[in-house]
């Protein structure tokens, strides 16, 4: 069974500065792995996702993330934030073969100060 | 093309009231599950479906019932409340042939006292 752990529970951060959120998980199979965003007051959406190939992804609002199998790790980086991007931010993780259920980590609240 | 809706929007039950929350995709995904949200846990999966008539247990099924009829409806019903039900409820839907990407509703906050 797959499990994601997020190693910080909140990320603050002044605006324009690089933001780096840590996920790392746990498989003994081949894995697809996600990003997803969730704003105040509503539902997920789908920043990024890694299935196969280039280690490093890119996804909407400028977020990229890079996939390390070796560390077992899929940070989420941002060059430069913005305040727009105050939000919790969610890894998650499924196996490459059906019924390819999604396991999420705890989550990161990401702050940008002015 | 309303992606996944779920009503209500809010409820607040009593302890042993039962009630239905309801999902509904219309982009004719096989795969639909609900989740729970609670702070501190990020979303836990209650139920999942890959098609109409098949169900199967996620990782926290006590206390919640699901069916799934059609291809389009998802509901989850709560049986007899709990307080340790109080949570954010989320639907979601994805192809099964799909490569895992799944499509989420607005949610449901649901408090039980």
């Amino acid at each position: 069974a797959q499990s994601v752990t997020q190693l910080d529970s909140q990320v603050p951060v002044f605006e324009e500065a690089p933001v780096e959120l840590r996920c790392n998980y746990s498989s003994s199979v081949s894995v697809y792995l996600f990003w997803y965003v969730q704003y105040p007051n509503q539902g997920l959406q789908l920043l990024l996702k890694y299935l196969s190939g280039s280690t490093l992804v890119k996804g909407i609002n400028g977020f990229e993330a890079e996939f390390n199998k070796s560390q077992t790790s899929f940070h989420l980086r941002k060059p430069s934030v913005h305040i727009s991007d105050t939000a919790e931010y969610f890894c998650a993780v499924s196996d490459s073969q059906p019924p390819k259920k999604l396991v999420f980590g705890q989550g990161t609240r990401l702050t940008i100060n002015p | 093309n309303a992606g996944v809706t779920q009503t209500p929007k809010f409820q607040v039950l009593k302890t042993g009231q039962s009630m239905t929350l309801q999902c509904a995709q219309d982009m004719n995904h096989e795969y639909m599950s609900w989740y729970r949200q609670d702070p501190g846990m990020g979303l836990r999966l209650i139920h999942y479906s890959v098609g109409a008539g098949i169900t199967d247990q996620g990782e926290v099924p006590n206390g919640y019932n699901v069916s799934r009829s059609t291809t389009e409806d998802f509901p989850l019903r709560l049986l007899s409340a709990a307080p340790s039900q109080t949570s954010v409820y989320f639907c979601a839907s994805r192809r099964t042939g799909g490569q895992g990407e799944q499509y989420f509703g607005p949610g449901t906050r649901l408090t039980v006292t």
